[in-house]
Protein backbone atom coordinates (compact mmCIF):
# COMPACT_ATOMS: atom_id res chain seq x y z
CA UNK A 1 0.00 0.00 0.00
CA UNK A 2 1.18 3.46 -0.81
CA UNK A 3 1.78 5.35 2.59
CA UNK A 4 1.19 8.97 3.15
CA UNK A 5 3.05 10.48 5.82
CA UNK A 6 1.40 13.35 7.01
CA UNK A 7 2.95 16.60 8.68
CA UNK A 8 2.42 18.17 11.24
CA UNK A 9 0.24 16.65 13.59
CA UNK A 10 -1.29 19.96 14.73
CA UNK A 11 -0.47 23.59 14.16
CA UNK A 12 -1.72 26.87 15.95
CA UNK A 13 -1.46 29.92 13.99
CA UNK A 14 -3.15 33.60 13.89
CA UNK A 15 -5.99 35.26 11.53
CA UNK A 16 -4.52 36.40 8.71
CA UNK A 17 -1.17 33.73 8.49
CA UNK A 18 -0.36 31.86 5.85
CA UNK A 19 0.43 27.87 6.87
CA UNK A 20 1.29 24.77 5.00
CA UNK A 21 0.71 21.24 5.58
CA UNK A 22 2.43 18.71 3.96
CA UNK A 23 1.96 15.10 2.65
CA UNK A 24 4.77 12.72 1.70
CA UNK A 25 3.76 10.09 -0.51
CA UNK A 26 5.77 6.31 -0.55
CA UNK A 27 6.27 6.22 -4.17
CA UNK A 28 4.96 8.13 -7.08
CA UNK A 29 1.39 9.24 -7.61
CA UNK A 30 1.72 11.22 -10.59
CA UNK A 31 -0.61 14.26 -8.89
CA UNK A 32 -3.09 11.83 -7.78
CA UNK A 33 -3.69 13.69 -4.57
CA UNK A 34 -6.57 15.41 -2.82
CA UNK A 35 -6.80 17.26 0.13
CA UNK A 36 -9.79 17.21 2.65
CA UNK A 37 -10.82 19.58 5.25
CA UNK A 38 -12.94 18.21 8.22
CA UNK A 39 -14.84 19.95 10.90
CA UNK A 40 -16.09 17.97 14.08
CA UNK A 41 -19.29 15.85 13.50
CA UNK A 42 -19.03 16.79 9.81
CA UNK A 43 -17.91 14.07 6.61
CA UNK A 44 -15.00 15.60 4.77
CA UNK A 45 -15.20 18.46 2.42
CA UNK A 46 -13.11 18.43 -0.88
CA UNK A 47 -10.56 21.14 -1.16
CA UNK A 48 -8.11 20.45 -3.94
CA UNK A 49 -7.73 17.65 -6.60
CA UNK A 50 -5.01 16.46 -8.80
CA UNK A 51 -2.72 18.03 -6.04
CA UNK A 52 -3.60 21.43 -7.60
CA UNK A 53 -7.10 22.09 -8.97
CA UNK A 54 -9.21 24.04 -6.60
CA UNK A 55 -12.83 22.31 -5.89
CA UNK A 56 -15.61 24.32 -7.00
CA UNK A 57 -16.85 26.96 -4.21
CA UNK A 58 -13.61 26.67 -2.33
CA UNK A 59 -12.20 29.95 -1.40
CA UNK A 60 -8.86 30.77 -3.48
CA UNK A 61 -6.81 31.57 -0.11
CA UNK A 62 -6.50 27.36 -0.10
CA UNK A 63 -3.97 26.00 -2.71
CA UNK A 64 -2.00 22.85 -3.55
CA UNK A 65 1.56 22.21 -4.99
CA UNK A 66 3.77 19.28 -5.21
CA UNK A 67 7.61 18.97 -5.09
CA UNK A 68 8.02 15.14 -6.55
CA UNK A 69 6.74 12.55 -4.32
CA UNK A 70 6.06 15.71 -1.60
CA UNK A 71 2.79 17.43 -1.24
CA UNK A 72 1.64 20.48 -0.17
CA UNK A 73 -1.67 22.51 0.79
CA UNK A 74 -1.29 25.86 1.83
CA UNK A 75 -3.76 27.97 3.30
CA UNK A 76 -3.35 31.92 3.05
CA UNK A 77 -4.89 34.68 4.99
CA UNK A 78 -6.15 32.11 7.64
CA UNK A 79 -10.34 32.88 8.45
CA UNK A 80 -11.83 31.77 11.63
CA UNK A 81 -13.77 28.81 9.90
CA UNK A 82 -10.68 27.29 8.66
CA UNK A 83 -9.89 25.84 12.13
CA UNK A 84 -10.38 22.12 11.83
CA UNK A 85 -8.96 18.92 10.56
CA UNK A 86 -6.86 18.27 6.94
CA UNK A 87 -6.12 15.29 4.82
CA UNK A 88 -4.61 14.43 2.24
CA UNK A 89 -5.10 11.08 0.13
CA UNK A 90 -3.86 9.57 -2.96
CA UNK A 91 -5.85 8.13 -5.42
CA UNK A 92 -3.27 6.77 -8.04
CA UNK A 93 -3.55 3.14 -6.84
CA UNK A 94 -5.70 0.46 -4.69
CA UNK A 95 -6.30 0.81 -1.91
CA UNK A 96 -7.06 4.19 -1.66
CA UNK A 97 -4.55 5.82 1.60
CA UNK A 98 -5.02 8.38 3.66
CA UNK A 99 -2.92 11.28 5.48
CA UNK A 100 -2.82 10.81 9.29
CA UNK A 101 -4.40 14.23 9.35
CA UNK A 102 -3.54 17.55 10.79
CA UNK A 103 -5.44 19.72 13.16
CA UNK A 104 -5.73 23.45 12.52
CA UNK A 105 -6.07 26.11 15.73
CA UNK A 106 -6.86 29.04 15.24
CA UNK A 107 -5.36 31.48 17.40
CA UNK B 1 -27.59 17.77 -5.92
CA UNK B 2 -25.78 15.40 -5.66
CA UNK B 3 -26.61 13.66 -1.59
CA UNK B 4 -25.75 10.27 -0.18
CA UNK B 5 -27.72 9.97 2.60
CA UNK B 6 -27.00 7.44 5.18
CA UNK B 7 -28.45 5.54 7.43
CA UNK B 8 -28.60 5.91 11.81
CA UNK B 9 -26.23 5.01 14.72
CA UNK B 10 -25.67 1.13 15.42
CA UNK B 11 -25.46 -0.30 18.71
CA UNK B 12 -24.49 -3.60 18.18
CA UNK B 13 -23.01 -6.78 20.30
CA UNK B 14 -19.88 -8.87 19.28
CA UNK B 15 -20.22 -11.54 16.94
CA UNK B 16 -23.32 -9.81 15.73
CA UNK B 17 -23.57 -8.05 11.91
CA UNK B 18 -25.03 -4.49 10.95
CA UNK B 19 -25.99 -3.19 7.44
CA UNK B 20 -25.72 0.47 7.03
CA UNK B 21 -27.01 1.48 4.15
CA UNK B 22 -26.05 4.59 1.63
CA UNK B 23 -29.17 6.19 -0.36
CA UNK B 24 -27.98 8.23 -3.15
CA UNK B 25 -30.00 11.19 -5.16
CA UNK B 26 -29.57 14.23 -7.58
CA UNK B 27 -27.32 11.99 -10.48
CA UNK B 28 -27.92 8.88 -12.24
CA UNK B 29 -26.98 6.07 -9.55
CA UNK B 30 -25.81 3.46 -11.77
CA UNK B 31 -22.81 6.03 -13.38
CA UNK B 32 -20.75 6.38 -10.06
CA UNK B 33 -19.18 3.81 -8.46
CA UNK B 34 -19.54 3.80 -4.30
CA UNK B 35 -17.01 3.42 -1.65
CA UNK B 36 -16.83 3.39 1.73
CA UNK B 37 -14.36 4.93 4.23
CA UNK B 38 -13.61 3.94 7.76
CA UNK B 39 -12.85 6.71 10.42
CA UNK B 40 -11.53 6.03 14.13
CA UNK B 41 -9.36 8.70 16.43
CA UNK B 42 -7.12 5.77 16.82
CA UNK B 43 -6.43 5.04 12.78
CA UNK B 44 -7.94 7.61 11.07
CA UNK B 45 -8.79 7.17 7.91
CA UNK B 46 -8.78 3.81 5.92
CA UNK B 47 -10.38 2.78 2.77
CA UNK B 48 -12.83 -0.14 2.89
CA UNK B 49 -13.66 -0.69 -0.86
CA UNK B 50 -16.05 -0.02 -3.40
CA UNK B 51 -18.90 -1.55 -5.20
CA UNK B 52 -18.99 -0.82 -9.32
CA UNK B 53 -23.37 0.59 -8.61
CA UNK B 54 -24.02 -0.91 -12.85
CA UNK B 55 -22.50 -4.42 -12.56
CA UNK B 56 -22.18 -4.77 -8.93
CA UNK B 57 -18.36 -6.06 -8.77
CA UNK B 58 -16.41 -4.96 -6.03
CA UNK B 59 -12.94 -4.25 -4.86
CA UNK B 60 -11.97 -4.67 -1.00
CA UNK B 61 -8.78 -3.25 0.86
CA UNK B 62 -7.03 -6.40 1.59
CA UNK B 63 -7.68 -5.72 5.16
CA UNK B 64 -11.70 -5.44 5.42
CA UNK B 65 -11.82 -9.01 3.24
CA UNK B 66 -14.17 -11.15 5.16
CA UNK B 67 -15.25 -7.65 7.32
CA UNK B 68 -16.94 -6.15 4.59
CA UNK B 69 -19.55 -6.80 2.24
CA UNK B 70 -20.82 -4.46 -0.34
CA UNK B 71 -23.84 -4.42 -1.88
CA UNK B 72 -26.15 -2.55 -3.78
CA UNK B 73 -30.03 -2.00 -4.68
CA UNK B 74 -30.34 -0.04 -8.37
CA UNK B 75 -34.10 -0.25 -8.07
CA UNK B 76 -33.74 2.16 -5.07
CA UNK B 77 -30.46 3.92 -6.11
CA UNK B 78 -28.94 2.64 -2.48
CA UNK B 79 -25.83 0.91 -1.65
CA UNK B 80 -25.25 -0.85 1.34
CA UNK B 81 -22.31 -2.33 3.16
CA UNK B 82 -22.87 -4.90 5.68
CA UNK B 83 -20.32 -5.71 8.68
CA UNK B 84 -19.81 -8.60 10.57
CA UNK B 85 -18.40 -10.74 13.29
CA UNK B 86 -18.13 -7.07 15.11
CA UNK B 87 -15.31 -6.73 17.39
CA UNK B 88 -15.11 -3.14 19.98
CA UNK B 89 -12.16 -2.56 16.83
CA UNK B 90 -15.04 -2.19 14.22
CA UNK B 91 -16.33 0.75 16.64
CA UNK B 92 -16.23 3.74 13.97
CA UNK B 93 -17.89 5.96 12.18
CA UNK B 94 -18.73 4.68 8.61
CA UNK B 95 -18.75 6.83 5.37
CA UNK B 96 -19.84 6.15 1.51
CA UNK B 97 -18.72 8.33 -0.74
CA UNK B 98 -18.53 8.88 -4.38
CA UNK B 99 -15.09 10.25 -4.66
CA UNK B 100 -14.00 12.66 -4.81
CA UNK B 101 -16.27 15.25 -4.08
CA UNK B 102 -19.21 13.90 -2.36
CA UNK B 103 -19.52 12.02 1.01
CA UNK B 104 -21.94 10.61 3.32
CA UNK B 105 -23.36 12.20 6.50
CA UNK B 106 -21.20 9.33 8.30
CA UNK B 107 -23.10 6.31 10.08
CA UNK B 108 -21.69 5.60 13.89
CA UNK B 109 -21.18 2.15 14.78
CA UNK B 110 -21.16 0.73 18.21
CA UNK B 111 -19.76 -2.30 19.25
CA UNK B 112 -20.51 -3.08 23.08
CA UNK B 113 -21.40 -5.86 25.16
Amino acid sequence: DIQMTQSPASLSASLGETVSIECLASEDIYSNLAWYQQKPGKSPQLLIYYASSLQDGVPSRFSGSESGTQYSLEINSLQPEDEGDYFCQQSYKFPLTFGSGTKLEIK
Amino acid sequence: QVQLQQSGAELAKPGSSVKISCKASGYTFTSYDISWIKQTTGQGLEYIGYINTGSGGTYYNEKFKGKATLTVDKSSSTAFMQLSSLTPEDTAVYYCARFLAYWGQGTLVTVSS
